[in-house]
């Protein structure tokens, strides 16, 4: 159950667009569509921004959008704001009827 | 709406145990599974365990099979997680979730988590 690979930080300016890439493997990221990032403000809960690689919970904003290709997930934010500015956190079902969860990215608005 | 709020953690001793709760409400909680999720402090997220909406085929992490056990009690709304021979690398706030998809066997992600209960684990 190694954890999935997250860049540790990502920055970018008002406005910007940012993609955050999540790299597991054949029998997580790779085998299921059941991919999903959350949003993590200091001292908070966790918060689900996307489920199923692209699907946004009702509420979550249209500027969060997921996609997949082989091992590699990618959580892009366009138009960034402010209150992006969080602790990002990818996730995926596994093989062995698990969770893994990656090690999360810093995201910085400059 | 959904409300998820944890107890019973604390300070314990290396080799000690304890029973978190976490009392539920403002969902059917009999028809969703529950995960549990920890977060050493400034660490990343670390899922722990699943049970699913009828109590049955429970999950682990690699981490701690054999020292945990989750379980529910359905006519009290309630999840729990027993925690038995803690180390100090247990020391985290720990999550209880609610599964996002009702009479699912663990493969939807958590949607609503609760603020998390802090246990740490030193002599």
């Amino acid at each position: 159950q190694s954890a999935l690979t997250q860049p540790a930080s990502v920055s970018g300016s008002p406005g910007q667009s940012i993609t955050i890439t999540c790299t597991g493997t054949s029998s997580d990221v790779g085998r299921y569509n059941y991919v999903s990032w959350y949003q993590q403000h200091p001292g908070k809960a966790p918060n689900l921004m996307i489920y199923d690689v692209t699907q946004r919970p009702s509420g979550v904003s249209n500027r969060f959008s997921g996609s997949k290709s082989g091992n590699t997930a990618s959580l892009t934010i366009s138009g960034l704001q402010a209150e992006d500015e969080a602790h990002y956190y990818c996730s995926s079902y596994t093989s062995s009827s698990t969770w893994v969860f990656g090690g999360g990215t810093k995201l910085t608005v400059l | 709406q959904v409300q998820l709020v944890e107890s019973g953690g604390g300070v314990v001793q290396p080799g000690g145990s304890l029973r978190l709760s976490c009392s539920a409400s403002g969902f059917t909680f009999s028809s969703y599974g529950m995960h549990w999720v920890r977060q050493a402090p400034g660490k990343g997220l670390e899922w722990v365990s699943f049970i699913p909406y009828d109590g049955n085929n429970k999950y682990y992490a690699d981490s701690v099979k054999g020292r945990f056990t989750i379980s529910r009690d359905n006519s009290k709304n309630t999840l729990y997680l027993q925690v038995n021979s803690l180390r100090p690398e247990d020391t985290a706030v720990y999550y209880c979730a609610k599964d996002r998809v009702p009479y699912s066997g663990g493969w939807h992600p958590p949607d609503y988590w609760g603020q998390g209960i802090l246990v740490t684990v030193s002599s």
